[in-house]
């Protein structure tokens, strides 16, 4: 599975749109890009996934680039309660194993 | 049942100790994932189940780990003569099926808390 890289932290002011970059260079055409997010010391929660076209939830949106090789997730009306780690992850969707493989991720801490 | 649910959610140990961890998965799922998150760091896989099959066993650090799941349905992570550096949250994770494409969604239950003293 391909390697994730995203910033350590970020902030962002609530009601804003929080924008959480990830680069996936390596990322083949059978890769998809996951998004999990994890609020303090809970269990990782999925948010979104997409393989080339931009996907939009209730949660959040995903924005793919042409190549691919990066993304980034829109929470487009950041609350506190979105305060957490953030990964992305890319992964064969058909894979035998489905197994996630989670990097550092992205803290994001939304701010008053 | 509604989500997953692991039990204990803590456990204290002395070094040497075996200790075993229990998972009940979603009823309907049929693949169930263990991982382990030290302090600080995200989850790391260590091995999972297709119904009773366990195909993938990488993730598990030594032979001193197992993994069972008899019956397809509630799981068991052993760990024995438990050691320091196994201090950590296991969490559970189950979805409900492989080959399904994109959609794959993990579900975490609450995790297990081990220290080992």
């Amino acid at each position: 599975d391909a390697k994730t890289t995203q910033p350590p932290s970020m902030d962002c002011a609530e009601g804003r749109a929080a924008n959480l970059p990830c680069n996936h260079s390596t990322i083949s055409g059978n890769e998809y890009v996951y998004w999990y997010r994890q609020i303090h010391s809970q269990g990782p929660q999925y948010i979104i996934h997409g393989l080339k076209n931009n996907e939009t939830n209730e949660m959040a949106s995903l924005i793919i680039t042409e190549d691919r090789k990066s993304s980034t997730l829109i929470l487009p009306h950041a609350t506190l309660r979105d305060t957490a780690v953030y990964y992305c992850i890319v992964r064969v969707g058909n894979g035998n194993t489905g197994k996630l493989i989670f990097g550092q991720g992205t803290t994001l801490q939304v701010k008053p | 049942g509604a989500g997953v649910s692991q039990s204990p959610r803590y456990k204290v140990t002395k070094r040497g100790q075996d200790v075993t961890l229990r998972c009940d998965p979603i009823s309907s799922h049929a693949t169930l994932y263990w991982y382990q998150q030290a302090l600080g760091q995200g989850p790391e896989f260590l091995t999972y189940f297709n119904y009773e099959a366990q195909p993938d066993k990488s993730g598990l650090p030594s032979d001193r780990f197992s993994a069972e799941r008899p019956e397809g349905s509630i799981s068991t992570l052993t760990i024995q003569r438990t050691e320091q550096r196994d201090s950590a949250m296991y969490r559970c994770a189950s979805s409900l099926a492989l080959g399904l494409g994109g959609r794959n969604e993990q579900f975490f239950g609450p995790g297990t808390r081990l220290t080992v003293l």
